[in-house]
């Protein structure tokens, strides 16, 4: 079983608005955290957020907020204000606690579209 | 400010051909991974290490080996090359387990 699931393979956003990128987990360690990383056309990844899972807030980087949802096991992407340069790939990734030897997961990705 | 460097960035190698992925990382982290990335599946670990002198098995293991004899250096070898290991190749660290991944550039590999 899948244990990083992202169930937009592709979205399309206007400029300016905001865009939600969903991800689904599974796990059974009380332990992890989740993260989301973007891979623009150029290939690089770049870490934008983490979120632990005994974190009480939702964790906020400027336009970027996940919504940590404990009990419905989601962590999505929120991006504000979109921007051209938001076009990319992005990922979520899990990394459980000592169960799972800290061991990052990464799901099969969104590509992000942003319209002028 | 080198942070996780991946060399080379481009190879094409002969089926068969044998290569090593170098990957060196300045910021004397514990934990060092290999992932491969193929279109649409995201990134799949290769092998992982948690120290020097330390290596373990990721989920896609076959085909590949690794070693890693000091903390900053995690080499990537690939015996025997087939066209199923045509891939970007990407090595990251972090500290200890905790804490975001710090990523290569990648290296794309072709076997033709």
């Amino acid at each position: 079983a899948q244990k990083i699931t992202q169930t937009q393979p592709g979205m399309f956003v206007q400029e300016k608005e905001a865009v939600t990128l969903d991800c689904t987990y599974d796990t059974s360690d009380p332990s992890y955290g989740l993260f989301w990383y973007k891979q623009p056309s150029s290939g690089e990844m770049i870490f934008l957020i983490y979120q632990g899972s005994y974190d009480q807030q939702n964790a906020t980087e400027g336009r970027y907020s996940l919504n940590f949802q404990k009990a419905r096991k989601s962590a999505n992407l929120v991006i504000s204000a979109s921007q051209l340069g938001d076009s990319a790939m992005y990922f979520c990734a899990m990394r459980e606690g000592p169960g799972g030897s800290y061991i990052p997961t990464f799901g099969r990705g969104t590509s992000l579209i942003v319209h002028p | 400010n080198a942070g996780v460097t991946q060399t080379p960035k481009f190879r094409i190698l002969k089926i068969g051909q044998s290569m090593t992925l170098q990957c060196t990382q300045d910021m004397n982290h514990n934990y060092m991974y290999w992932y491969r990335q193929d279109p649409g599946m995201g990134l799949k670990l290769i092998y992982y290490s948690v120290g020097a002198g330390i290596t373990d098995k990721g989920e896609v293991p076959n085909g590949y080996n690794v070693s890693r004899s000091t903390t900053e250096d995690f080499p990537l070898r690939l015996e025997l090359a087939a066209p199923s290991q045509t891939s970007v190749y990407f090595c990251a660290s972090s500290h200890l387990g905790a804490g975001e991944l710090f990523f290569g550039e990648g290296s794309r590999l072709t076997v033709l």
